[in-house]
């Protein structure tokens, strides 16, 4: 199957400073990716939809200047959290759309500590 | 709007048995797909099945099958033959035709017993 890669997996950082995610498609090309965030023992909570080329579209409650969204390429999307705070710790989820089918593949997840 | 509805937050199954986990949908758009996702304590989110609202038949894979009922509006997810590696959270998910916006049920976590 499509195969999406996120990193880092794994990131802790001070309160106030930005943190890149980034989320890469391997082995397909995604006009589309989308953001999703996880708190513990939670559902997934759509953040942002990532359109290569064109701007991010944002759910209602997120705020697009927190959470940075590029998509530069076919198979490249990035998540910037700006001036990361504790409360924006959380489990941070990509995923991609194939260009022919419906289904998203999703990367491994980056698990954000603000401290 | 759509919205997922999972009603068991856990359950338990015995190893080789199978086991069906519930999910109910509402939408109004003609034309939807339906899914499960299996996410372990690893976190990462593996796609399992994909039913279309136009399938005529239940979506199966391997020892996953979906239950597509769509008069009632549900779509449950039915793992047979259980295995150990089968505990995780399990979501049902939900989008309009086009692949856009998928919205998730709250989850269902898995116990697989020995």
């Amino acid at each position: 199957g499509a195969v999406v890669s996120q990193h880092p997996s794994r990131v802790i950082c001070k309160s106030g400073t930005s943190v890149k995610i980034e989320c890469r498609s391997l082995d397909f090309q995604a006009t589309t990716m989308f953001w999703y965030r996880q708190f513990p023992k939670q559902s997934l909570m759509l953040m942002a939809t990532s359109n290569e080329g064109s701007k991010a579209t944002y759910e209602q409650g997120v705020e697009k200047d927190k959470f940075l969204i590029n998509h530069a390429s076919l198979t490249l999307s990035t998540l910037t959290v700006t001036s990361a705070h504790p409360e924006d710790s959380s489990f941070y989820i990509c995923s991609a759309r194939t260009l022919a089918g419906d289904t998203q593949y999703f990367g491994p997840g980056t698990r954000l500590t603000v401290l | 709007a759509q919205k997922i509805t999972q009603t068991q937050p856990g359950m338990f199954v015995q190893e080789k048995e199978a086991v069906t986990l519930d999910c109910t949908y509402d939408t109004s758009d003609p034309s939807y797909g339906l899914f499960w996702y299996k996410q372990p304590s690893s976190g990462e989110m593996i796609f399992l099945i994909y039913q279309g609202s136009y399938d005529q038949q239940n979506a199966t894979e391997g020892r996953y099958s979906l239950n597509f009922q769509k008069a009632r509006k549900s779509a449950n997810l039915v793992i047979s033959a259980s295995q150990l590696g089968d505990s995780a959270m399990y979501f049902c998910a939900m989008n309009r035709a086009g692949g856009f916006k998928t919205i998730f049920g709250a989850g269902t976590r898995l116990f697989v017993k020995a």
